[in-house]
């Protein structure tokens, strides 16, 4: 059974410079979700697509910030021109909802964690 | 607007303490989705439950047990008999259907759980 992966698990960058991000999610989800969590507090949500069309984003997904998940499996986070203020875990989850039209269980991935000096 | 309360900001106990993690919820949602997730030091969210709003049942699985109550919009967490392998941060979340039920979900600042030997 293979669950959410993401790659990297680490970046160290410096400011100014633009990072890519994977997420692979569970084969059989249609949802993908992005959440970042900065330290001490809980995952804030940024974007979630459904299959490749990406349905919502967060106020906290800037300019700087694009999602893509081309043929609804794997999906991508870029921020261009990083701010230290970036730095923080960034999440993904998958979910697949029910025929009875309920709220699937988000499964996450390891997270990959961003440091700009 | 949807809101997670984990008033507990750290807990430490002893090991074969019972413990209660607090977590209340605000919504205006008639149907609602609870869970805990599970943070251990390695950063990777496990989900531990889900609930829906029609089922008030409490639920119990090994060590773990869970008291939903809608009358005081509050889903406690109970440990029994805790051990060290429990340390982790622990966080409510609420899931919220949204405009294109995306069912993203709102999280709690979580509760840091320190098992001492």
């Amino acid at each position: 059974d293979t669950g959410v992966s993401q790659d990297p698990r680490h970046k160290i960058t410096k400011r100014g410079q633009n990072v890519t991000f994977r997420c692979d999610p569970i084969s059989e989800h249609n949802r993908l979700y992005w959440y970042r969590q900065t330290l001490g507090q809980g995952p804030e949500f940024l974007t979630y697509f459904q299959n490749e069309a990406q349905l919502e984003k967060s106020r906290l997904l800037s300019d700087r910030f694009s999602a893509e998940r081309p043929k609804g499996s794997f999906s991508t986070l870029e921020i261009q021109r990083t701010e230290q203020g970036d730095s923080a875990m960034y999440l993904c989850a998958s979910s697949v909802r029910t025929l009875a039209a309920q709220a699937g269980t988000q499964y996450f991935g390891p997270g990959t964690r961003l440091l700009v000096l | 607007a949807q809101k997670v309360t984990q008033a507990q900001t750290e807990i430490s106990v002893v090991e074969k303490e019972d413990v209660t993690l607090d977590c209340v919820y605000e919504t205006r949602d008639t149907t609602y989705y609870l869970f805990w997730y599970k943070q251990p030091p390695s950063g990777e969210l496990v989900f531990l439950i889900r609930r829906n709003s029609f089922d008030e049942q409490n639920e119990i699985s090994g060590r773990y047990s869970w008291n939903f109550q809608k009358s005081t919009s509050s889903f406690n967490f109970t440990i029994t008999a805790s051990q060290v392998v429990d340390s982790a941060v622990y966080f409510c979340a609420l899931s919220e259907s949204g405009s294109y039920n995306t069912d993203k979900l709102i999280f709690g600042t979580g509760t840091r759980l320190q098992v001492f030997p």
